[in-house]
């Protein structure tokens, strides 16, 4: 069974700190590897994708992420408490359906 | 652009009822997802369709579970009959061919089985 494996959390981050998400998946054949950001009571929306090795930045997010350890990650620099939320590391391990962790769940302490 | 339509928003039904989950993807988008997001489960895949044709229904729990698209800007997911665990938000989500694969979900609906 193909499975994306997440901390729940909760995971507490003063704010203007840099909080660090991790996420490993099973599926040795992914390519693609996407973060959604869940606020409690609404829908997930897409924070980053990466589909290579290494680091991709965008804005106070970087996506890192390693095929041979099997392990992507998010970093938010500079957090602030709105963003507070559920962040969702979703895997695409054949076809087009996405395989989602169950989330971790990021407090940011002002 | 609306974005993805989901209908009704909060469903509360008794256990034996039949249970119908509307959905309008964004115009132009080639797939549809069904998702089920629950505590202990998480998000998961229930179904999916590429140009109205489902491609992959794995994730259907139960023969309960029915999924359909007749057409580009619709489709429903039906439960029948309901029962108390299949309280759950379900999701559906669109997106083009195959673009970036980036999913935009619709709002949800929270279905709750008495």
């Amino acid at each position: 069974q193909k499975e994306v494996e997440q901390n729940s959390g909760p995971l507490s981050v003063p704010e203007g700190a840099i909080a660090s998400l991790n996420c490993t998946y099973s599926d040795r054949g992914s390519q693609s590897f996407f973060w959604y950001r869940q606020y409690s009571g609404k829908s997930p929306e897409l924070i980053m994708f990466i589909y290579s090795n290494g680091d991709k930045e965008d804005g106070r997010f970087t996506a890192q992420l390693n095929k041979a350890s099997q392990y992507v990650s998010l970093l938010i620099r500079d957090s602030q408490p709105s963003d507070s939320a559920t962040y969702l590391c979703a895997v695409i391990p054949t076809a087009d359906g996405l395989t989602f962790g169950k989330g971790t769940h990021l407090i940011i302490q002002p | 652009d609306a974005g993805v339509i989901q209908s009704p928003r909060h469903e509360v039904t008794e256990m034996g009822q039949e249970v119908t989950l509307r959905c309008k993807p964004i115009s132009g988008h080639d797939y549809l997802f069904w998702y089920r997001q629950t505590m202990m489960r998480g998000l998961e895949l229930l179904i999916y369709f590429n140009n109205n044709v489902p491609i992959d229904d794995s994730g259907m729990p139960e023969d309960r579970f029915s999924a359909k698209m007749p057409n580009a800007s619709f489709s429903t997911l039906k439960i029948q009959p309901s029962e108390p665990r299949d309280s759950a938000v379900y999701f559906c989500a669109s997106n083009q061919a195959r673009a970036y694969n980036e999913q935009f979900f619709g709002p949800g609906t929270r279905l709750t089985v008495l």
